[in-house]
């Protein structure tokens, strides 16, 4: 089955203590990113791929991470978290190319408390 | 990408059609018309896009009026699975970099009704 998966779904973490979230993919896509939500704000951009090794910066990228070493792996790194990241984690993938191509699928979401 | 325009919320019966707008008056020639639709925390999903010409497909149809001013996505036979957020986004496709993104406003939240 076609999927974005992500883990942990679920975290509770304090101040300070480093931690990944992994995405993974298993549609050979080449596009990746990364959103947050947050309630009033919608969702936002945290970080991008085009493709292996080729990341860049979304609108919210400060305390954030990521590599892309694999192309079916894109893992979000909070270094330090603090609890203003406190938020739900969606990451995407998509292939690139026009048309129904570059339709994006998201993961299911991660849920972060950072106390 | 340009902005658009929806209810924050509309209710529908079990059963029965559910029409939800969408107003992007300043779309490009180039853009494209996405919807999306989000329920309770899930990852966002799929539903359908479209240039100029009307799309069907299984879950839905699209409906974009020929100044492509405007857009509606319309729901057949909505269930009370299909309560949701529905998002209408415009975008460039072959777009690289910063604007491959999906630029998500406030959506419609969609409630179907027994």
């Amino acid at each position: 089955e076609a999927q974005v998966t992500q883990n942990p779904r679920y975290l509770i973490t304090v101040t300070g203590k480093k931690l990944t979230v992994t995405c993974s993919q298993n549609m050979n896509h080449e596009y990746m990113s990364w959103y947050r939500q947050d309630p009033g704000l919608g969702l936002r951009q945290i970080y991008y791929s085009m493709n292996v090794e080729v990341t860049d910066k979304g609108d919210v990228p400060e305390g954030y991470k990521v590599s892309r070493k694999e192309k079916r792996n894109f893992p979000l790194i909070l270094e330090s978290p603090s609890p203003n990241q406190t938020s739900l984690y969606f990451c995407a993938s998509s292939f690139w190319g026009g048309g129904a191509r570059e339709t994006q699928y998201f993961g299911p979401g991660t849920r972060l408390l950072v106390l | 990408d340009a902005k658009t325009t929806q209810p924050p919320s509309m209710d529908c019966a079990e059963g029965r059609a559910a029409n939800l707008p969408c107003n992007h008056s300043t779309i490009s020639g180039n853009e494209y018309v996405y919807w999306y639709r989000q329920i309770h925390s899930q990852g966002p999903q799929y539903i359908i896009h479209g240039l100029k010409n009307n799309e069907t497909n299984e879950m839905a149809s699209l409906i974009i009026t020929e100044d492509r001013k405007s857009s509606t996505l319309i729901l057949p036979h909505a269930t009370l699975r299909d309560t949701a957020v529905y998002y209408c986004i415009v975008r460039v496709l072959r777009s690289g970099g910063s604007n491959y993104k999906l630029t998500f406003g406030k959506g419609t939240l969609l409630t179907v009704n027994p």
